[in-house]
């Protein structure tokens, strides 16, 4: 049984370039949120996806948008990057948007030079 | 979206000691989830607190959740060089995404 898996692990950026992020959910799992992680600071929610919509949206600028697709995968684009934008960025999985427990996958460590 | 508070930030402790973290909301919580995350690691799920005054163990680990709802404890009895890492809460907001607290960073002296 895969758990949560993402790609890549890391990724290496200029300024004002655009990356994308990619999230497989664990089997069975059907919501996915994504949480942005500076070094040594607590995950801070961006949005979460659920049938392909998003549900819900952190304090994050348009710059960072996302999708679901069909088989529950979820992609995390950032636009214009920022040094700022540095950081872990990691990708949850639950069933449904019920308050169950957010299984993470390992990460995409993000650097903008 | 929901602010949760957790102090300490940072806690040393020599191995064997217990430790203790605290998670603060101004508002009143459905639930409340504990988290560890091992250095260069991605958080784990510890465990979910639901009920007023609830408290559950696993192990060495004992979790609280406040009478009011509005604040919960991770406590860890004789601590292991195991136990080294970022212990944070999550609560969620009325849409039921989850929030982190600043998390509390434990290291165990040998």
């Amino acid at each position: 049984d895969a758990g949560v898996t993402q790609s890549p692990t890391h990724l290496i950026k200029t300024r004002g370039q655009q990356v994308t992020l990619r999230c497989s959910p664990k089997s069975g799992h059907d919501t996915v949120s994504w949480y942005q992680q500076a070094l040594g600071q607590g995950p801070q929610f961006i949005f979460q996806y659920y049938e392909e919509e998003e549900r819900q949206r952190g304090n994050f600028p348009d710059r960072f948008s996302g999708h679901q697709f069909p088989n529950y995968s979820s992609e995390l684009n950032v636009n214009a990057l920022l040094l700022g934008d540095s950081a872990l960025y990691l990708c949850a999985s639950s069933y449904r948007d019920s308050g169950e427990k957010l299984f993470f996958g390992s990460g995409t460590q993000l650097s903008v030079l | 979206g929901q602010q949760v508070m957790q102090i300490p930030q940072y806690q040393h402790v020599q191995e064997g000691e217990d430790f203790t973290t605290y998670c603060n909301s101004s508002t009143t919580l459905s639930n409340i989830q504990w988290y560890k995350q091992r250095p260069g690691g991605h958080p784990v799920f510890l465990i979910q607190l639901v009920k007023s005054g609830e408290v559950k163990k696993q192990k060495r680990l004992t979790f609280q959740f406040g009478e009011a709802k509005k604040n919960s404890s991770l406590h860890i009895t004789a601590t292991q060089t195991t136990d080294v890492g970022t212990y944070f809460c999550a609560a969620p907001n009325t849409g039921n995404q989850f929030y982190f607290g600043t998390g509390t960073s434990l290291t165990v002296i040998p």
